[in-house]
């Protein structure tokens, strides 16, 4: 079975640009989910998806970030314009219907100068 | 309202020590409670979970952890280290939402 994809995996950008991260989930699950992980923390929760409805997204900043899972597999998460405190690991998740137990991709890197 | 303390952001160990990482955890709904495993560059993987059922939690590599639901706590332990050991442990809950810890990072000294 295929795990979760995410790429790119790294991406280095200046402030003020915009940058998107795309993952695809493990096929056939239904929730994923978007967290940011900044270096020394644990991953923060910025949307959950159920299908391509949103369950949670109180936690994304959404004056610049927003994501989409437009037929429910595969997603995108878009920062515009980064902040140089977007610097993060980006990790996608997702779970079977059912079950409690997430997946992880391997994330993004951003670095933002 | 649901959270995760994690005490001791490093933990050193001896190969061949026991290894004792702390979680404590609150919860205003049964939770559901779980430790991952992270290495450099690299995603979250699940060591082990509690859900229902018996509270000694076996998990892969050698790690356990026991729910005491008095103490609220989820300690992660291994009695003997291992240098592959060394990463990044998280402990995480979900009552109604996924929340995590801020991790804790193991060194194994040979």
């Amino acid at each position: 079975e295929a795990g979760v994809a995410q790429s790119p995996r790294y991406k280095i950008i200046e402030k003020r640009q915009s940058v998107a991260f795309w993952c695809n989930p493990i096929s056939g699950h239904a929730t994923l989910y978007w967290y940011q992980q900044i270096l020394g923390q644990g991953p923060k929760l910025l949307i959950q998806f159920q299908n391509n409805g949103v369950v949670d997204d109180s936690q994304l900043p959404k004056d610049r970030f927003s994501a989409e899972r437009l037929k429910g597999v595969d997603s995108t998460l878009k920062i515009q314009p980064a902040k140089l405190e977007d610097s993060a690991v980006y990790l996608c998740a997702s779970l079977p219907g059912g079950n409690n137990e997430q997946f992880f991709g391997p994330g993004t890197r951003l670095t933002v100068l | 309202a649901q959270s995760v303390t994690q005490l001791g952001s490093h933990v050193s160990v001896s190969e061949g020590a026991l290894v004792l990482l702390r979680c404590n955890y609150s919860s205003s709904v049964p939770p559901y409670l779980f430790w991952y495993v992270q290495y450099p560059n690299q995603g979250l993987q699940l060591l082990l979970k509690y859900t229902t059922g018996a509270t000694l939690v076996k998990g892969i590599n050698g790690f356990e952890a026991e729910f005491k639901k008095s103490e609220t706590s989820f300690h992660l332990t291994k009695p003997s280290a291992h240098m592959s050991d060394a990463a990044e442990y998280f402990c995480a809950v979900h009552g109604n939402q996924f929340y995590f810890g801020t991790g804790t990072s193991l060194t194994v000294i040979p």
